[in-house]
């Protein structure tokens, strides 16, 4: 079956960057894009921007733009966001989803990170 | 900068019907914008329930239903149960290869 699993709870401090990782599983990685999706506590989910696995390429939503960068690794059949310069309101849980006729059909199972001095 | 709007809360009586929707402050929702809708309880992942306005996601009971009503998109739920309380989503393709979401709605079953 279709599986996307991410990477760890991580810990930042200011300024510092996080990057996420989520490994697909039960699919051809490269058929479908990969969208990523955060939630600050307690507000609701806020998309971030997309990648093709096939070719590399991506999409992000305006503000992320140059803070954001968004990888992928096709011979481990796995999907990378970084976050640079993170802040206090980076702090959120952040999803991967796989992309499905333009929605979020597959949802990883979240990675917390806390930005914390 | 486009904005995706839904109801912040919405309650229902077991067994009864209710119908969220998700609008755009920039005009009415056609299927162009695609919407889709996400459940989602404390603590997990969200869940896709309808996808290209009105395709079911796999395993998700016929009663939930996606369509367009008048100028917005709308999630019906009929003959709702205790455990579809719950926090809905609603997205949209925007173009430009860009996705919004809307606030989410809480829905509330008493």
């Amino acid at each position: 079956q279709v599986q996307l699993v991410q990477s760890g709870a991580e810990v930042k401090k200011p300024g510092a960057s996080v990057k996420v990782s989520c490994q697909a599983s039960g699919y051809i990685f490269t058929a479908y894009y990969i969208h990523w999706v955060r939630q600050a506590p307690g507000q609701g989910l806020e998309w971030m921007g997309w990648i093709n696995p096939k070719s590399g390429g991506t999409s992000y939503a305006q503000r992320f733009q140059g803070r954001v960068t968004m990888t992928r690794d096709t011979s481990i059949s796995t999907a990378f966001m970084e976050v640079s310069g993170v802040k206090s309101d980076d702090a959120a849980v952040y999803y991967c989803a796989r992309d499905y006729k333009n929605s979020f059909e597959e949802w990883g199972q979240g990675t917390l990170v806390t930005v914390s001095s | 900068q486009t904005v995706v709007t839904q109801e912040p809360s919405f309650s229902v009586s077991p067994g009864g019907t209710v119908t969220l929707t998700c609008g755009l402050s920039s005009g009415s929702v056609s299927t162009s914008f695609y919407p889709s809708w996400y459940q989602q309880t404390p603590g997990q992942a969200p869940r896709t329930l309808i996808y290209n306005t009105n395709t079911r996601s796999s395993g998700v009971p016929d009663r939930f239903s996606g369509s367009i009503l008048g100028n917005k998109a709308a999630l019906t739920i009929t003959g709702a149960q205790a455990d579809d309380e719950s926090h809905y989503y609603c997205a949209m393709y925007v173009g430009s290869d860009s996705w919004v979401f809307g606030g989410g709605t809480k829905l509330t079953v008493l």
